[in-house]
């Protein structure tokens, strides 16, 4: 079964800062890979997605993540932040649910809340 | 373009009450449909999905049942509420090839 790993739970940077959000995952094959964003009673916002090809895949809001199959790693970065992005992150690694279909059952990290400071 | 609506936004309900919360899908096709839950401090976790009318997968066990009645409705359902299901509840749809698309969701408290 797969599984993700965000190992920071909070994470405080100022803003303009860059950031780095670190997401870990175990999948037996290759990974659709996600990453999400939660503002405060919100659903959840997709941000960027790796399915195949280029491994740095870039998203909304100016955030990209690299997909590391060595590492088993998708982490988050965005070269400078704004007071808008704090929210919750999520990282989330997909397995098809069948075999001819390209939708995904996907497993979420617990979360990295990032909090912005001026 | 797509739209989900969930509703309500927030509920509490009290130990032992019935629960039926709906989500439905406009302007796509035969969608695969998620409920997903968030557990304060915790992750979502998937609950069920269906892939076509009638037809639902759940991934726990759990207090909670799921329904399909119409191709773009998705509605969670429980006889009789737990402690254990308060949480905030997440819809989601998607077809082929996309990633999932989240609707607002809906904060339950169970008192």
């Amino acid at each position: 079964a797969q599984s993700v790993t965000q190992p920071d739970i909070h994470i405080t940077v100022s803003e303009g800062a860059s950031l780095e959000l670190r997401c870990n995952y175990s999948y037996g094959a290759t990974p659709y890979l996600f990453w999400y964003v939660q503002s405060p009673g919100q659903g959840l916002q997709l941000l960027l997605k790796y399915f195949s090809g280029d491994t740095l895949v870039q998203g909304i809001k100016g955030f990209e993540a690299e997909f590391k199959r060595s590492q088993s790693s998708f982490n988050l970065r965005k070269p400078s932040v704004h007071w808008s992005d704090a929210a919750e992150y999520f990282c989330a690694v997909g397995a098809r649910i069948l075999s001819n279909f390209g939708n995904e059952k996907l497993t979420f990290g617990t979360g990295t809340r990032l909090t912005i400071i001026p | 373009s797509q739209t989900i609506h969930q509703w309500p936004a927030t509920l509490v309900q009290p130990v032992g009450s019935p629960l039926s919360l709906e989500c439905t899908v406009e302007g796509t096709s035969n969608p695969n449909l998620y409920w997903y839950r968030q557990a304060a401090g915790r992750g979502l976790q998937l609950l069920f999905y269906s892939v076509g009318i009638g037809q639902i997968s759940s991934e726990v066990p759990q207090n909670l049942s799921a329904s399909r009645p119409q191709d773009r409705q998705f509605i969670l359902s429980s006889k009789k509420l737990l402690l254990s299901d308060s949480g905030f509840y997440l819809c989601a749809w998607s077809v082929f090839n996309s990633p999932l698309h989240f609707g607002n969701g809906t904060r339950l408290t169970v008192t």
